[in-house]
């Protein structure tokens, strides 16, 4: 049972150009989302989260969006630059009585920067 | 600041042996999550330390264990290796606030090849 989709294994965009990488999820207990990215031979690095409560976070040059009624959020990069080439990951927790924040993981979607 | 360490890079074992990978959390972190990341997958919880005692579990077997040090630092031990354990397993930390979902971060992961 996947509790995090990423359904686009891999999006390929222009320098200077947006991209959108998109994320769905079924549980509706998820109260905080997060946005990881990874390179090869490295651990996930963490770039932005959104706690349910709201519906934007900015930081730079990265935005996430979620809407809660569907069940999706996305991640905005802009402009692209080659180095944001990396596969990015979608994670989501749900707190449960102070209980353990495991994270939940979509399976990732590889995005290439075309210079 | 000091980030996640973990020992060792790579590693190659045989199947039926056991494996003890290890992982430093960082500092001012008092939480460390394991997570199994297969081939073409996202990372799996497998299971949360907080205060040297075992604080949530993943869908893992008995054979995958662990271990949490007063000084935080951890370890994961899997008994009676099986190929499908061959994996990048990565180890997250973060600072537990009551009420609160944080952001956790990883180390580069540990290479388990089971031949």
């Amino acid at each position: 049972d996947q509790q995090v989709k990423q359904n686009s294994p891999s999006l390929s965009v222009q320098e200077g150009r947006i991209s959108i990488l998109n994320c769905d999820y079924t549980n509706s207990m998820f109260d905080y989302f997060l946005w990881y990215k990874k390179y090869p031979a490295e651990g996930p690095t963490f770039l932005i989260s959104i706690s349910s409560i709201k519906d934007k976070n900015e930081d730079g040059r990265f935005t996430v969006f979620l809407n809660k009624s569907a069940k999706h959020l996305s991640l905005h990069i802009v402009p692209s630059q080659p180095g944001d080439s990396a596969v990015y990951f979608c994670a989501a927790s749900a707190l449960n009585g102070g209980a353990t924040n495991k994270l939940i993981f979509g399976t990732g979607t590889l995005l290439a920067v075309q210079p | 600041e000091t980030g996640v360490t973990q020992s060792p890079t790579h590693l190659i074992k045989t199947r039926g042996q056991q494996v003890t990978l290890r992982c430093s959390s960082q500092s001012g972190h008092n939480t460390v999550s394991w997570y199994q990341q297969a081939l073409g997958q996202g990372p799996q919880f497998i299971f949360q330390y907080y205060r040297e005692e075992e604080n949530g579990r993943g869908n893992f077997p008995p054979r995958f264990s662990g271990l949490q040090f007063p000084n935080y630092s951890s370890e994961l031990n899997v008994n009676a290796l099986e190929l499908d354990d061959s994996a990048l397993y990565l180890c997250a930390s973060n600072s537990k606030l009551a009420g609160a979902v944080n952001e956790q971060f990883f180390g580069p992961g540990t290479r388990l090849t089971v031949l």
